[in-house]
């Protein structure tokens, strides 16, 4: 039984470029939670989806990123035009049901803006 | 806006002795609270979720407490082990679907 699984697990990006992180979550699960995770700093909250929809996008940055979990296939965090300041571990869990409290995580995607 | 407070300094601690960690939040009385650990370059792992009407709970060597008086809680590790070394997370849900987690408070168990 696959944990969530994340790719790519490191992603280099010139400022300006696209970033494009996957995550496909376990196997049962079809609620998905991105969260973004500073040096020495705690998770923060991104976004919360469900198949096909956006439940919570209350920690998202109002530009340049944006979330989506199709019918089909993983679901995708993008940030447009990255800078400096993207930086960061972004991690993506899942749940089975809403409200379930426990989150299972996958291993993150390491973003690195040159 | 609600927090969650941990010690941002890592607790040295010899092998065979319990560790003791904190967390302390604001501004908000959640129903339950959650611990998870982290190793470096990995994702959180869960461990334990408390709820408010419960005082402690247990699972093998980790213990947590919930004191919604003091807006605290309390994470041991009884006979602690070098592989117990790691960073350790507590987190709640504010009652929607955004789960709020402290920065953690890593651990270093001495051989």
């Amino acid at each position: 039984n696959a944990g969530v699984m994340q790719n790519p697990r490191h992603l280099v990006r010139r400022r300006g470029q696209e970033a494009r992180l996957r995550c496909s979550p376990m196997k049962g699960h079809s609620h998905v939670y991105w969260y973004r995770q500073l040096p020495e700093e705690g998770l923060k909250f991104m976004v919360y989806l469900q198949k096909e929809n956006i439940i919570d996008e209350s920690g998202m940055p109002k530009e340049r990123f944006s979330a989506e979990f199709p019918k089909e296939g993983p679901s995708i965090l993008r940030i447009q035009q990255v800078v400096r300041g993207d930086s960061a571990a972004y991690f993506c869990a899942s749940s089975p049901e809403p409200g379930f409290y426990e989150q299972y995580f996958g291993p993150g995607t390491r973003l690195t803006v040159t | 806006s609600q927090k969650i407070e941990q010690n941002s300094e890592a607790l040295n601690i010899q092998e065979g002795k319990t560790a003791t960690l904190t967390c302390n939040y604001t501004n908000y009385s959640p129903a339950y609270l959650q611990w998870y650990r982290q190793d470096p370059g990995r994702g959180p792992v869960f461990l334990l979720l408390i709820r408010e009407n419960e005082k402690e709970k247990r699972k093998e060597r980790l213990k947590v407490t919930f004191d919604t008086t003091l807006k605290q809680s309390l994470f041991h590790i009884t006979a602690s082990q070098p592989a117990d070394s790691a960073t350790y997370l507590c987190a709640f849900n504010t009652g929607g679907f955004k789960t709020i987690f402290g920065a953690g408070t890593r651990l270093f168990v001495k051989a």
